[in-house]
């Protein structure tokens, strides 16, 4: 049974324009959320992180949303650049603190010019 | 600061054969955590090392799989002998902590044919 769900496999934006990509989770014992932004041949890059104890944190033109009740978060990415075009995780953390992530699928992110 | 290493990029064997994977975390890094990536699907965690101690090793799929970490430094897993079902992107990550400064590797892509 798969805890972290990214529903959407892809999702293509224009230059400029918003990106959000959403990501769901069943068990509400995790505490600590992630998103991963990986490039084809590499591994995957730390973006951004929320605790459960906040609904929102940004970095610069990321933002990621939290809705505890719901069990849904989302990384939105505003303005989006080609340079975003890459394959983004969503992945949580237990309470139990030891380091082991549980990962979505996976969402590819396509940036148009 | 040198950043996580996996050794090879790519392996091409045969069922029934043996690999080893190497991977060399971060310097001073006692966290070090095994992934692996199926089909376009989600990353899977398969064991997490502190120093040379297995913590968890709860996603290694059975016994064909073994991981060692030699003297709390690299780490290699074997895979013996090796299934069509092996195939896919296993990746290394090491943290100073056990949620925060994760590191990926570049991942080695196994192909069992």
């Amino acid at each position: 049974d798969q805890q972290v769900k990214q529903n959407s496999p892809s999702l293509s934006v224009q230059e400029g324009r918003i990106s959000i990509l959403n990501c769901d989770y069943t068990n509400s014992m995790f505490d600590y959320f992630l998103w991963y932004k990986k490039y084809p041949a590499e591994g995957p890059t730390f973006l951004i992180s929320i605790s459960s104890i906040k609904d929102k944190n940004e970095d610069g033109r990321f933002t990621v949303f939290l809705n505890k009740s719901a069990k849904h978060l989302s990384l939105h990415i505003v303005p989006s650049q080609p340079g975003d075009s890459a394959v983004y995780f969503c992945a949580a953390s237990g309470s139990s603190n030891t380091g082991k992530l549980i990962f979505g699928q996976g969402t590819t992110l396509q940036v148009k010019p | 600061e040198a950043g996580v290493t996996q050794f090879p990029s790519h392996s091409v064997i045969e069922k029934g054969q043996t690999v080893t994977l190497r991977c060399d975390p971060i310097s001073g890094h006692d966290n070090l955590y095994w992934y692996r990536r199926v089909m376009g699907k989600e990353i899977k965690f398969l064991l997490h090392f502190v120093k040379e101690s297995k913590q968890d090793e709860s996603g290694m799929p059975n016994n064909r799989f073994l991981a060692e970490r030699t003297g709390g430094t690299y780490s290699t897993l074997k895979v013996q002998p090796a299934e069509l079902e092996d195939s896919g992107v296993y990746f290394c990550a090491s943290s100073p902590g056990s949620l925060y400064g994760y590191t990926f590797g570049s991942g080695t892509r196994l192909t069992v044919v």
